[in-house]
C-alpha cells in the first residue's frame, strides 16, 4: 500500500539558509509524488511534481526536489529560505497506478519557520 | 479570477445537527474534491467527483454524503454532525484526475 512519511513536524531555519524537508515514500506501483504548500488560513498550493519524466524536479519560489528511487525519499530543498518561505509543506503520493490525482495520499506536513 | 470557493468560512453545529458545506469552481474543472485536514494527521480524502455525474469514495467517507449538482458545484452533507468531525474541510478542483489540484481556502467545522 501506498504511504507518505515526513520526518520533522517542525522544521526551523535562518533567512538566508538552505531549507531541507525530508519525504519518504512506499508504493507498490511506480509513483506520481508531489509537494504542496499551505499559507496560514489559505488551501494547499501545488509546488512542484514529480511524474516520472525527470528525477530533478524543480518547482515554484525556487524550490525543488529529487526522486532517489534507491532511498525511497522526495526530499524538498531551497538553497537560501526567505521569510516567504513561512508555511506548512505537504509531501503526497498518488494512491493507485499512474498520476491520478483524484486519489492523493499526504503526509502529516512539516511546518516551516524562517528566523530573521 | 475566484478559482475555488467554499462557504460557509466558519460553522458551529451542535451534535445531531445537519448542514451542507457548499463549493463552487470557476475553472471548467471536470474533478471536484472533499478533504478534511486534523492536526497532525495530514489531509484526507473524503469523496471526489471525477466528472459530473459521477462520485466516488476516498478514504474517510463514513458520516458524509456528496452531491455533484452540475459541473461548477461539489457540496458535502453532514446529516448528523458529531463531534470527531470537527475539521477544516477543503474543496478542490482539476482538470482532470491527472491534473494539479486547487484548493479552496477552507471551512472551519466545529462541533460540539
Amino acid at each position: 500500500a501506498q504511504s507518505v512519511t515526513q520526518l520533522g513536524s517542525h522544521v526551523s531555519v535562518s533567512e538566508g539558509a538552505l531549507v531541507l524537508l525530508r519525504c519518504n515514500y512506499s508504493s507498490s506501483v511506480p509513483p506520481y509524488l508531489f509537494w504542496y504548500v499551505q499559507y496560514p488560513n489559505q488551501g494547499l498550493q501545488l509546488l512542484l511534481k514529480y511524474t516520472s519524466a525527470a528525477t530533478l524536479v524543480k518547482g515554484i519560489n525556487g524550490f525543488e526536489a529529487e526522486f532517489k528511487k534507491s532511498e525511497t525519499s522526495f526530499h524538498l530543498t531551497k538553497p537560501s529560505a526567505h521569510m516567504s518561505d513561512a508555511a506548512e509543506y505537504f509531501c503526497a503520493v498518488t494512491r493507485g497506478y499512474g498520476g491520478s490525482q483524484g486519489n492523493l495520499i499526504f503526509g502529516k506536513g512539516t511546518k516551516l519557520s524562517v528566523k530573521p | 479570477n475566484a478559482g475555488v470557493t467554499q462557504t460557509p468560512k466558519f460553522q458551529v453545529l451542535k451534535t445531531g445537527q445537519s448542514m451542507t458545506l457548499q463549493c463552487a469552481q470557476d475553472m471548467n474543472h471536470n474533478s471536484m474534491y472533499w478533504y478534511r485536514q486534523d492536526p497532525g494527521m495530514g489531509l484526507r480524502l473524503i469523496y471526489y467527483s471525477a466528472s459530473e455525474g459521477t462520485t466516488d469514495k476516498g478514504e474517510v467517507p463514513n458520516g458524509y454524503n456528496v452531491s455533484r449538482l452540475n459541473k461548477r458545484e461539489f457540496s458535502l452533507r453532514l446529516e448528523s454532525a458529531a463531534p470527531s468531525q470537527t475539521s477544516v474541510y477543503f474543496c478542490a478542483s482539476s482538470e482532470g484526475l491527472y491534473s494539479p489540484l486547487h484548493f479552496g481556502n477552507g471551512t472551519r467545522l466545529t462541533v460540539t
